[in-house]
């Protein structure tokens, strides 16, 4: 079983929608989620950060996490075409160093 | 402010030779990190730095070696390249008050024929 995984994609979803992007976890020790964006042929970079169970908003963007089942998620309101990208997972675990998921596909259809 | 830079962007290798990926930041931070990108694998770390003087081990470390020259600069090795080791190659770094933020440079994409 991978450490961290990720739902495969890729997705798709017209403009305006919500963009559903999950993943889970297997080290109960983590403490630490982050999701990056990445960007064809570009360097990940970071779009949000989570610590603690619950919703984190920002802007368009709600990163969820849910400790006692492993998961977090992030969620994508009035999706745009310029969101489409990869979108990586990463936890930071009892070793802590990041460890990533192999990342979804996301395009936003016009 | 560059923040993380790598050089070079591009390197074609024959199995066997030997090659040097820089990376330097100019964040000031303490920790330093280099991961390889394969389609469908995600990032794989393969050595990390904490602070200077200081380097350790990630997931895939066999076939490389890495060297912490100052705070600024991260150097990843190649000894006897191999056509597994065909990636892009991600340097980044963290530190300051957000010590969980990871920056990472623009890659390198390194052949290995």
């Amino acid at each position: 079983q991978k450490e961290v995984e990720q739902n495969s994609g890729p997705l798709s979803v017209p403009e305006g929608a919500i963009a559903s992007l999950n993943c889970t976890y297997s080290d109960r020790g983590s403490q630490s989620f982050f999701w990056y964006r990445q960007y064809s042929g570009k360097s990940p970079e970071l779009i949000m950060f989570i610590y603690s169970n619950g919703d984190k908003e920002d802007g368009r963007f709600t990163a969820q996490l849910n400790k006692a089942s492993q998961y977090v998620s992030l969620l994508i309101r009035d999706s745009q075409p310029s969101d489409s990208a990869t979108y990586l997972c990463a936890v930071r675990g009892s070793a802590r160093q990041l460890t990533f998921g192999s990342g979804t596909q996301l395009t936003v259809l016009p | 402010n560059a923040g993380v830079t790598q050089t070079p962007k591009f390197q074609v290798l024959k199995t066997g030779q030997s090659m040097t990926l820089q990376c330097a930041q100019d964040m000031n931070h303490n920790s330093m990190y280099w991961y390889r990108q394969d389609p469908g694998m995600g990032l794989r770390l393969i050595y990390y730095s904490a602070s200077e003087g200081t380097t350790d081990k990630g997931e895939v470390p066999n076939g490389y070696n890495v060297s912490r020259l100052n705070k600024r600069e991260f150097s990843l090795r190649l000894e006897s390249a191999a056509p597994s080791q065909t990636s892009v190659y991600f340097c980044a770094s963290s530190g300051g008050l957000n010590h969980n933020e990871q920056f990472f440079g623009p890659g390198t994409r390194l052949t290995v024929l």
